[in-house]
């Protein structure tokens, strides 16, 4: 399973645009990029999932450069309530039983 | 339900109890997943069911842990004679399948386990 490392905190304030890059240089050719969210005493929300240019939903954006060996999950003008951890996960959804594994996460502060 | 539900939302156990923890999956989610988070980290894997098979229990810490899946519907965690090291978050997740479409992970709200 690919390692990922990302920035242990971020502090931001309201109204701006958040931007957590994740490191995965060993990622391998059948995995994607997923991304959760854990508030405070609720288990982890899916954010996003991406393999490989731009994904965009209505909460969140992924940019993922050609090489793969990073991303990075864009929060458009966050609020108080975006305050969270931040998961980057990398493996192969296509296997059975995939199973995520969790690093450390981000802390990310939003100040008002 | 609309998402997985876990019980008991919360609990307490005098050390050397045992528990047993209750995950409801989506309906007609085939793979449920089982994950231990500690105070300030990120979930860390237990075990794996396809439908009642449990495919993969490599994660899970200790032969006091033990999880089913009769029915290929809920699935119970079970933790005998508990110990102080067991107080964790113990996160219950589902999806649809496995391969390239429905395979999102959805999480429950975790059943908090303090053993005293």
């Amino acid at each position: 399973l690919a390692k990922t490392t990302q920035p242990i905190s971020m502090d931001s304030y309201e109204g701006q645009e958040v931007n957590i890059t994740c490191s995965h240089n060993n990622i391998a050719t059948n995995d994607y990029i997923t991304w959760y969210q854990q508030f405070p005493s609720q288990g982890p929300r899916f954010i996003i999932q991406g393999y490989k240019t731009k994904v965009t939903n209505e909460v969140a954006s992924l940019f993922i450069p050609a090489d793969r060996k990073s991303s990075t999950l864009s929060l458009p003008r966050v609020s108080l309530s975006d305050t969270a951890v931040y998961y980057c996960l990398v493996g192969d959804i296509t296997a059975a039983g995939n199973k995520l594994t969790f690093g450390g996460g981000t802390r990310v502060l939003v100040k008002p | 339900g609309a998402g997985v539900s876990q019980s008991p939302r919360y609990k307490v156990a005098k050390r050397g109890q045992d528990v047993a923890l209750r995950c409801d999956p989506i309906s007609g989610h085939v793979s449920l997943f089982w994950y231990q988070q500690a105070l300030g980290q990120g979930p860390e894997f237990l075990t794996y069911f396809q439908n009642e098979a449990q495919l993969d229990k490599s994660g899970l810490p200790s032969d006091r842990f033990f999880a089913e899946r009769p029915e290929g519907s809920v699935s119970t965690l079970k933790i005998q004679r508990t110990q102080q090291e067991d107080s964790a978050v113990y996160l219950c997740a589902s999806s649809l399948s496995y391969g390239s479409s429905g395979n999102t992970i959805y999480f429950g709200e975790g059943s908090w386990l303090t053993v005293v």
